[in-house]
């Protein structure tokens, strides 16, 4: 069956550091991939996307992610974090075969300490 | 920036009473989906639909549920009879007609079920 997996349900990392969410997925061919996120009370927002080219995709408030193939993957990253990215990580995945409706992952909340 | 609103953001019912969850898609957005979280659990996919009838459905999308198009602007979700395990996050989604891929999420209706 088609799945997506994120490993870790809850980060803590500290203001200024590196993250890096990880998003596995589990289909027949390479999927549309997106991140979204979720801050406390608000809608999903989306971040960013990969259709198809250039493996590492830049997207909103700094962050990027990386799609490899032979590992199923499509991890988000940001450099430097900041409070304001204290919230919940969605990744998705869509089929043009399956009408473009989309699969998520449990999701990731990110804490930021001081 | 435009956005998707939904309405309202919360609800409270009785058990086996009828709700509506409205949508107001960005302008120009053809493609509209349906998706629910339980809480705790992921955001599952619901309904599409596209040119006034469903593209496509989960099985979660019974009999019970209906959406539709009333005005050529809001698109709603019925539920006709609520159970206690509806109790849950509902988002609206809509997508453009040259990018239908990308879903660009509501803020979400909370709906309780007593």
């Amino acid at each position: 069956a088609q799945s997506v997996t994120q490993p870790d349900i809850h980060i803590t990392v500290s203001e200024g550091a590196s993250l890096e969410l990880r998003c596995n997925y589990s289909y027949g061919a390479t999927p549309y991939l997106f991140w979204y996120v979720q801050s406390p009370g608000q809608g999903l927002q989306l971040l960013l996307k990969y259709f198809s080219g250039d493996t590492l995709v830049q997207g909103i408030k700094g962050f990027e992610a990386e799609f490899k193939r032979s590992q199923s993957s499509f991890n988000l990253r940001k450099p430097s974090v900041h409070w304001s990215d204290a919230a919940e990580y969605f990744c998705a995945v869509g089929f043009k075969a399956a009408g473009n409706k989309l699969t998520f992952g449990g999701g990731t909340r990110v804490l930021v300490k001081p | 920036e435009p956005e998707v609103t939904q309405t309202p953001s919360h609800q409270v019912t009785q058990m086996g009473q009828e709700v509506i969850l409205r949508c107001v898609p960005i302008s120009n957005h053809l493609y509209f989906y349906w998706y629910r979280q339980i809480l705790g659990q992921k955001v599952e996919f619901l309904v599409s639909f596209y040119n006034n009838e469903i593209s496509e459905k989960s099985e979660i999308f019974d009999d019970q549920f209906s959406v539709e198009r009333p005005d050529g602007s809001n698109f709603t979700l019925k539920i006709r009879s609520t159970k206690l395990e509806d109790s849950a996050m509902y988002f609206c989604a809509t997508g453009a007609q040259l990018d239908r891929e990308t879903q660009y999420f509501g803020p979400g209706t909370r709906l309780l079920v007593l």
